[in-house]
C-alpha cells in the first residue's frame, strides 16, 4: 500500500450504530488529519493530530471521537450519528505539523462515504 | 483568519479547449496556495502549490496556476483539455497557522 489509505469505502449506519473508520497513512508523515466534506460545501476540518497528539478539535459534536494510537493509524469513531452527518469523511496527513505556517502539504485518502439512516 | 472563494460552480469545456478556473482569497500577508483534484470516488489530489518566488506555478497533469497579488488570486489553467480532466477542483489557502481552506469547489465537465 502506498499514500493514504482509508476503510471502509462505503458504510451505511443507523443513528443507534457504533462504528469505526480507520485511516493509515504509509508516507511516514507526522500529522493527521480528519475532514468531513458534504456536498457543495468547503471541506471542514475536524481533528488534528501532531505525533498523536490531538492539536485541534474544531467544534465537532463528541458522537465523533478520534484516535490516534501511533503516526501512522487514525480512527474517528461513531455513535448516535444523525442523518445530517451523511458525507464523505477524508483524512489526510502531512510531513510535519506546522503551527506557524499553513505551507506543508497535506496528502488526502480516497475518503469514506458515510450513510446515516 | 484565511478565505477562498471559487466563484464557478460548474464548467463545461470541450475536449481539446484551454481551461481556467478561477480562485479568490483572502488573507492579509502572503498566502500558501494549493489546488487539488477529486475525481469521482476519490480523494483530494494535489496539483499544485504555491510557496513563494515564481508567481506561475508548473503542476502535474499539464496544468499551470498564477499567483497574482494585486488581484487576490490564484487562478488554474490548461491549454488543453482531455476527457480525463473532467472532476471537481478545490482551491486552498493556508495561512500562519497550520490550518488550510478550501473553497467550494468547480465541477469540470469534459464534452466530446
Amino acid at each position: 500500500e502506498t499514500g493514504v489509505t482509508q476503510t471502509p469505502r462505503h458504510l451505511v449506519m443507523g443513528m443507534t450504530n457504533k462504528k469505526s473508520l480507520k485511516c493509515e497513512q504509509h508516507l511516514g508523515h507526522n500529522a493527521m488529519y480528519w475532514y468531513k466534506q458534504s456536498a457543495k460545501k468547503p471541506l471542514e476540518l475536524m481533528f488534528v493530530y501532531s505525533l498523536e497528539e490531538r492539536v485541534e478539535n474544531n467544534s465537532v459534536p463528541s458522537r465523533f471521537s478520534p484516535e490516534c494510537p501511533n503516526s501512522s493509524h487514525l480512527f474517528l469513531h461513531l455513535h448516535t450519528l444523525q442523518p445530517e452527518d451523511s458525507a464523505l469523511y477524508l483524512c489526510a496527513s502531512s510531513q510535519e505539523f506546522s503551527a506557524s505556517g499553513g505551507g506543508d502539504t497535506q496528502y488526502f485518502g480516497p475518503g469514506t462515504r458515510l450513510t446515516v439512516l | 483568519a484565511q478565505s477562498v472563494t471559487q466563484p464557478d460552480i460548474h464548467i463545461t469545456v470541450s475536449e481539446g479547449a484551454s481551461l481556467e478556473l478561477r480562485c479568490n482569497y483572502s488573507y492579509g500577508a502572503t498566502p500558501y496556495l494549493f489546488w487539488y483534484v477529486q475525481s469521482p470516488g476519490q480523494g483530494l489530489q494535489l496539483l499544485l502549490k504555491y510557496f513563494s518566488g515564481d508567481t506561475l506555478v508548473q503542476g502535474i497533469k499539464g496544468f499551470e496556476a498564477e499567483f497574482k497579488r494585486s488581484q487576490s488570486s490564484f487562478n488554474l489553467r490548461k491549454p488543453s483539455v482531455h476527457w480525463s480532466d473532467a472532476a471537481e477542483y478545490f482551491c486552498a489557502v493556508g495561512g500562519n497557522d497550520y490550518k488550510l481552506s478550501f473553497g467550494a469547489g468547480t465541477t469540470v465537465t469534459v464534452r466530446a
